[in-house]
């Protein structure tokens, strides 16, 4: 089946530095991904989608500033969370589409636990 | 606005039993909904999904409902078992648009 990696799984980083994170589609080219932000016991928010080769659309209330989103490749997307504070300490998950597929199924990152200090 | 209800918050089942859990939407022109399991610190994983011209489709233990007039689909959850436990999200999108709307998400404790 198609596999989405994350790296790093855990991070931990001081409060004003940036931080970024990995996702790779492994077995299949994602023309679009899509990160997502899940604090505990709550639902997986939509933070934005990105298509390979084009800039991200933010949903409304993330600010694109903050979470630089970048698509370079069908296999690559980073989130890049600049100036850190402690309340963005939360579990980022990225999800791809499989371009190729006749699917419409999200396959979902392990996630990534960032915790600002 | 919360487009994807869902029902109940948390849910304890014994082994062996039956783990049902509901969902509601709203927007008419959602076409896929797909339930996801999550264990903790990891990602969801996609269980199963029904379109809505289904009312039922089966998979192992697991069975979706759908009822498009309420605008209501549930997970069954037959001979649930311990390793059943996990956060389960029901959604709903439109396969036009690719996003995904989730639901609030029902913790299920399968006790032996």
């Amino acid at each position: 089946g198609a596999v989405v990696s994350q790296h790093p799984s855990r991070v931990i980083c001081k409060s004003g530095t940036s931080v970024k994170i990995e996702c790779r589609s492994l077995d299949f080219q994602a023309t679009t991904m899509f990160w997502y932000r899940q604090f505990p016991k709550q639902s997986l928010m939509l933070m934005a989608t990105s298509n390979e080769g084009s800039k991200a659309t933010y949903e409304q209330g993330v600010e694109k500033d903050k979470f630089l989103i970048n698509h370079a490749s069908l296999t690559l997307s980073t989130l890049t969370v600049t100036s850190a504070h402690p309340e963005d300490s939360s579990f980022y998950i990225c999800s791809a589409l499989d371009g190729l597929a006749l699917s419409y199924e999200q396959y979902f990152g392990p996630g990534t636990r960032l915790t600002v200090t | 606005q919360q487009q994807v209800k869902q029902s109940p918050q948390s849910l304890i089942v014994q082994k062996g039993g039956i783990s049902i859990i509901n969902c509601a939407y709203e927007n008419t022109a959602f076409d896929y909904f797909p339930w996801y399991q999550q264990f903790p610190g990891k990602g969801p994983a996609l269980l199963i999904a029904i379109r809505p011209d289904v009312s039922e489709k089966k998979e192992g233990r697991f069975t979706i409902s759908f009822n498009k007039s309420a605008k209501q689909f549930s997970l069954h959850i037959m001979d649930s078992q311990p390793g059943d436990s996990a956060t389960y999200f029901c959604a709903a999108l439109k396969t036009s648009y690719d996003k995904v709307i989730f639901g609030p998400g029902t913790s299920l404790s399968v006790i032996p």
